[in-house]
């Protein structure tokens, strides 16, 4: 099982959908989770940290199930502009090893 | 303003050349880390450095070499057995407190063989 998963996509909604996809990581000492955002060709950008309570910063929520070993971001009202590449990011505290999904593509349609 | 520079952002190689990828930050993060993104994939491990004077391998290190002997600078040399070096690469570094765990990147550079 891979360290972090993440559905590839494309998801291909339409804009002002609700959207939502999960990630799912397969070490159970994961402590810090984050969702990056990376444009075409561009450097990933930091999102949002994601917290055992769940969190939210405007449209975009972020929820953590340790039991389940699962993070999930949703994005509500999308936007054009939210189309991107949204990869997940799991840090294993023990030896500081930061570890990224491949990713999921999101295309937002007029 | 702080941040992360990396230079150049387009390089071409020849086969059996090393070449060697800069990265400097302003941002006095003791971490430090190189990762390598192919077309249509996530981001991968090369190396990283806690701390100046060490690294650790990452998932992909074999025909990379890495220094840190000052805590700004974290280049990275891509060697010739390195067979298949095309790639976008992304230095990043790690804030402390309440930034910690949180990478920073630099803008990229992307490598080619002639």
């Amino acid at each position: 099982r891979k360290e972090v998963e993440q559905d590839p996509g494309p998801f291909n909604v339409p804009e002002g959908a609700t959207v939502a996809f999960n990630c799912t990581y397969s070490n159970s000492a994961s402590q810090s989770f984050f969702w990056y955002r990376q444009d075409c060709r561009k450097e990933p950008k930091l999102l949002m940290s994601v917290y055992s309570s769940g969190n939210e910063d405007g449209r975009f929520t972020a929820q953590l199930n340790r039991a389940s070993q699962y993070i999930s971001l949703l994005i509500r009202d999308s936007k054009l502009s939210d189309s991107a590449t949204y990869l997940c990011v799991v840090n294993l505290r023990r030896d500081d090893k930061i570890i990224f999904g491949k990713g999921t593509r999101l295309h937002i349609l007029p | 303003d702080g941040g992360i520079t990396q230079s150049p952002k387009y390089l071409f190689r020849k086969e059996g050349q090393n070449v060697t990828l800069s990265c400097e930050q302003n941002l006095n993060h003791d971490a430090m880390y190189w990762y390598r993104q192919d077309p249509g994939q996530g981001l991968r491990l090369i190396y990283y450095s806690q701390i100046v004077n060490d690294f650790q391998k990452g998932d992909i290190a074999e025909g990379y070499s890495v220094s840190r002997e000052k805590k700004e600078s974290f280049p990275l040399t891509v060697t010739s057995a390195q067979k298949n070096p095309t790639a976008f690469y992304l230095c990043a570094s790690r804030g402390e407190g309440a930034t910690y765990m949180t990478q920073h990147f630099g803008d990229g550079t992307r490598l080619s063989i002639l």
